[in-house]
């Protein structure tokens, strides 16, 4: 399978506790983006990536949520002292450049 | 907010009618892209429109451009039961270095 990949797919944490998430994108794409999608709601724009360089990162997201992309590769976004409010799905996309994005199944995360 | 509004936030429809979903946005853009998302599922991508564009086909699909308006507009023509899901529109802003920002959608129940 040569899609978007995110892994892991379901993570169960208690708050205040760190938790990392993994995207790997179709090998080709230069760009990389993360997204948060609540019940109801339309993806939220976290932060993304061009080639290695973390071009923009939402005002929204507070300093618990860093993302890296070494290498241009796989992208990893961790969150530090997870609160409740976190729980969510967490969606990783890439694209080359502004054409169609292609979606990863996402990582629901649930904050207990 | 850079998201724009989407309407209606919800249609219901019979199975064979159209559904029209429409998108706004605020600042100028770089294309227009539309996705679909299944319940619990990732996003799939249908269709881009860009700037220089008015118009676009693809199958049932039909999506339209109105950059003096700022609006967009996605037609599913002779609908399926199988077209239920949430339509959501995405923007590039910013030209090249832009990133990729999505509304809030629109969630479409086709009744067979």
């Amino acid at each position: 399978d040569t899609g978007v990949s995110q892994n892991p797919r379901h993570k169960i944490t208690k708050r205040g506790q760190n938790v990392t998430f993994r995207c790997d994108p179709i090998s080709e794409h230069n760009r990389l983006y993360w997204y948060r999608q609540t019940l109801g709601q339309g993806p939220e724009f976290l932060t993304y990536f061009q080639n290695e360089a973390q071009l923009e990162k939402s005002r929204l997201l507070s300093d618990r949520f860093s993302a890296e992309r070494p290498k241009g590769s796989f992208s990893t976004l961790e969150i530090q002292r997870t609160e409740q409010g976190d729980s969510a799905m967490y969606l990783c996309a890439s694209s080359r450049q502004t054409v169609e994005a292609f979606f990863g199944q996402g990582t629901r995360l649930t904050v207990v | 907010s850079q998201q724009g509004e989407e309407d209606p936030q919800a249609l219901s429809i019979q199975e064979g009618e159209n559904a029209t979903m429409n998108c706004s946005y605020k600042t100028s853009i770089n294309n227009l892209q539309w996705y679909r998302q299944n319940s619990g599922r990732g996003l799939v991508h249908l269709i881009l429109i860009r700037s220089n564009e008015r118009e676009k086909h693809s199958g049932r699909l039909r999506v339209t451009l109105d950059t003096s308006k700022k609006s967009s507009s996605l037609l599913i023509t002779a609908s399926r039961a199988a077209d239920t899901a949430s339509y959501f529109c995405a923007r590039i802003y910013g030209g090249s270095q832009g990133n990729l920002i999505f509304g809030k959608g629109t969630k479409l129940s086709v009744k067979p």
